[in-house]
Order: C-alpha cells, then structure tokens, then sequence
C-alpha cells in the first residue's frame, strides 16, 4: 500500500551544523511530497511541495530533492538555527482519483547551541 | 487568503456525553479531513470527505462520526465521548487531481480533554 516512512523519531544537533532529515515513500502512483513544519502548539504548516517539472523546492533555508529511482524526499539545510526546533512531517498524496495524504510519523528536531 | 476555521479551540467535555468539533474552509477545496494527533503518535486520520454530502472512514474511525453538509463545512461528532478521546484535532483542507501539487492547509487545531 502508499505509505511514508521517516526513520529518525528524534534529531538533536549544534546550531551551525547542517540537517537532513530522511523520507521514504512507498506508492502505487507517481505522486506530490510535502514537507510541513509543526512549532509547538501551532498546526501544521507547509514547508516546501514537490513539482512536477523536477525543480528543486526550497524555502526558509530549506530544501528537498524528489528522487524517483529511490522513492526519497529528504529535507535538508546547510545550517541549523535555534528557530529550527519543531516537528516536522513528510507527506504524500497521490495523483490519481484517491485522494488521500499519507503523512509519516514526524520528526522531532531540536537544535542546541 | 486561504484559510481553515475550527471551533472550538479549547473543549472540556465529560465522558458519555456529545461533542461536536466543527470546521469551515473558504478556499473552494473539495476535500477535507479530520486527524487527531497524539505525543508518539504523529497525526492519524479519523475522517476524510470528497464533496458535500460524502464521508469516508479513515484509519482511526471508531468512536467518530462525520457530516459533510456543505462544501464549507465538514463536522468531527463524539456521540459518546471517552477520556482516550482526549487529544487535539486538526481539520485540513486540500485539492485533487493529477497535475495540482497544493498541498492541503491545516486549521488551526482543537483540543478537547474529557473528564
């Protein structure tokens, strides 16, 4: 079945160093990966979206690269910053008629300094 | 600008007793869901719906009811609610199709303790 897998429950690092968060998916169709970011006591809020033309996404600092042949999504950024600390979810929806979001478990990061 | 309503945001409710959590969108999206989210448990989802007048069950449904009366409004109902339903709820809203990557937007969340 479609699915999204992030490994790492919780992801402690220094502020400066960089971070790369990890996201896998399983599915039947070519689909949409979504990064959201989740601050406490806020909802969730998109962070970067795959596209359809290969362009890399990137925001805040952050990017992701759609890799096809590996079924990943990994978020990255060269330098983590205090204001970084939050959870933050890999989601997928897929492109035919079925219009559910599978969403991973979350990432917790936290950034020292 | 786009955006999701939910209300309450805060509820205490006691056990056995009804609770509605409701959830309005402006942004024309056809789809809607609710999801709990749970420490450990990342977000689940308890309800989904394609258009007015539809609901689907989604991963955690028991114990949940869905109404879908409008393309706006999309309701979560606790006809018996219990302290495991104690949680916070978020509603989102989002698009379909294969060639729209919008990503569904979230409401800003309801949490519900039931005593």
């Amino acid at each position: 079945g479609d699915s999204v897998t992030q490994t790492e429950g919780l992801v402690t690092l220094t502020e400066g160093l960089p971070v790369m968060l990890n996201c896998t998916y399983q599915s039947t169709y070519s689909p949409f990966l979504f990064w959201y970011v989740q601050h406490l006591n806020e909802a969730p809020k998109l962070l970067l979206k795959s596209f359809t033309d290969n362009k890399r996404p990137e925001h805040q600092g952050f990017h992701a690269t759609l890799h096809k042949s590996s079924s990943s999504f990994h978020l990255q950024k060269s330098s983590a910053q205090l204001s970084d600390s939050a959870l933050y979810y890999c989601a997928l929806r897929l492109r035919n008629s079925n219009n559910r979001i599978f969403f991973g478990d979350g990432t917790q990061l936290v950034v020292k300094p | 600008e786009a955006a999701v309503t939910q209300s309450p945001r805060n509820k205490v409710a006691v056990t056995g007793g009804k609770v509605t959590l409701s959830c309005n969108q402006t942004n024309n999206h056809n789809n809607m869901y609710w999801y709990r989210q749970d420490t450990g448990h990342g977000l689940r989802l308890i309800h989904y719906s394609y258009g007015a007048g539809s609901t689907e069950k989604g991963d955690i449904p028991d114990g949940y009811k869905a109404s879908r009366p409008s393309q706006e409004n999309f309701s979560l109902i606790l006809e018996l609610a219990t302290p495991s339903q104690t949680s916070v709820y978020f509603c989102a809203s989002g698009v379909s199709g294969t060639n729209n990557n919008q990503a569904p937007l979230f409401g800003e969340g309801t949490r519900l303790s039931v005593l």
